[in-house]
């Protein structure tokens, strides 16, 4: 059975870093892209980044890119999401989930995880 | 406001039909972007209902159908039933901004 489980979330003060971990069992990670999606309180769903399989090729939203960086060990079958420099509107439950298509026009994410709660505030 | 355009809600009582409707634009499903869709129920996390514009999981029902068309595409619901009350989003890659986008969701009300 397929599973990604984040950890990591916290309660954090503006400015400050956090780094999220996924932990994924139950297929060949280092096979398969995956991704980060966030979603606001009573919001809805955002993409955050995406990172090929093999952690080379990486894709981040506009409010991510210079502050989140994501990274793959294919060694532990962990995805890592580093946020630097947080924001109270980075509050949010993350999503960690695994990637399926053969083309990135074509990636969609399959598996989902729970979620973590990341909460930015003073 | 997100590149691609959902309606905020829908309606429709058991057993009648919905559909949802993503709109986007030359640089996501128009120019050829599969389309994927997702329910959320309160509380949980989304689950992928349909991939590659018109394909279904194992274990999700055909009461459920995608379709895509120049730069729109839909999500059809046919015999509603309460348990499809939810949350519901699309899905697309975007060329221009080198990333995935996410409709604004549309929450579906079983009357």
């Amino acid at each position: 059975e397929v599973q990604v489980l984040e950890s990591g979330g916290d309660l954090v003060q503006p400015g400050e870093s956090l780094t999220l971990s996924c932990a994924a069992s139950g297929f060949s990670f280092k096979n398969f892209a995956m991704g980060w999606v966030r979603q606001a309180p009573g919001k809805g769903l955002e993409w955050v980044s995406t990172v090929h399989d093999d952690g080379v090729g990486t894709y981040y939203a506009d409010f991510a890119k210079g502050r989140f960086s994501i990274s793959r060990d294919n060694s532990k079958n962990t995805l890592f999401l580093q946020m630097s420099r947080l924001r109270v509107e980075d509050t949010a439950v993350y999503y960690c989930a695994k990637a399926e298509g053969f083309t990135v026009d074509a990636y969609y994410f399959d598996h989902w995880g729970q979620g973590t709660l990341v909460t930015v505030s003073s | 406001q997100s590149v691609l355009t959902q309606p905020p809600s829908v309606s429709g009582a058991p057993g009648q039909r919905v559909t949802i409707s993503c709109t986007g634009g030359s640089s996501n499903i128009g120019a050829g972007s599969h389309v994927h869709w997702y329910q959320q129920l309160p509380g949980t996390a989304p689950k992928l209902l349909i991939y590659g514009n018109n394909n279904r999981p194992s274990g999700v029902p055909d009461r459920l159908s995608g379709s895509k068309s120049g730069t729109s595409a839909s999500l059809a619901i046919t015999g509603l039933r309460a348990e499809d009350e939810a949350d519901y989003y699309c899905l697309s890659y975007d060329s221009l901004s080198d990333g995935w986008v996410f409709g604004g969701g549309t929450k579906l009300t079983v009357l």
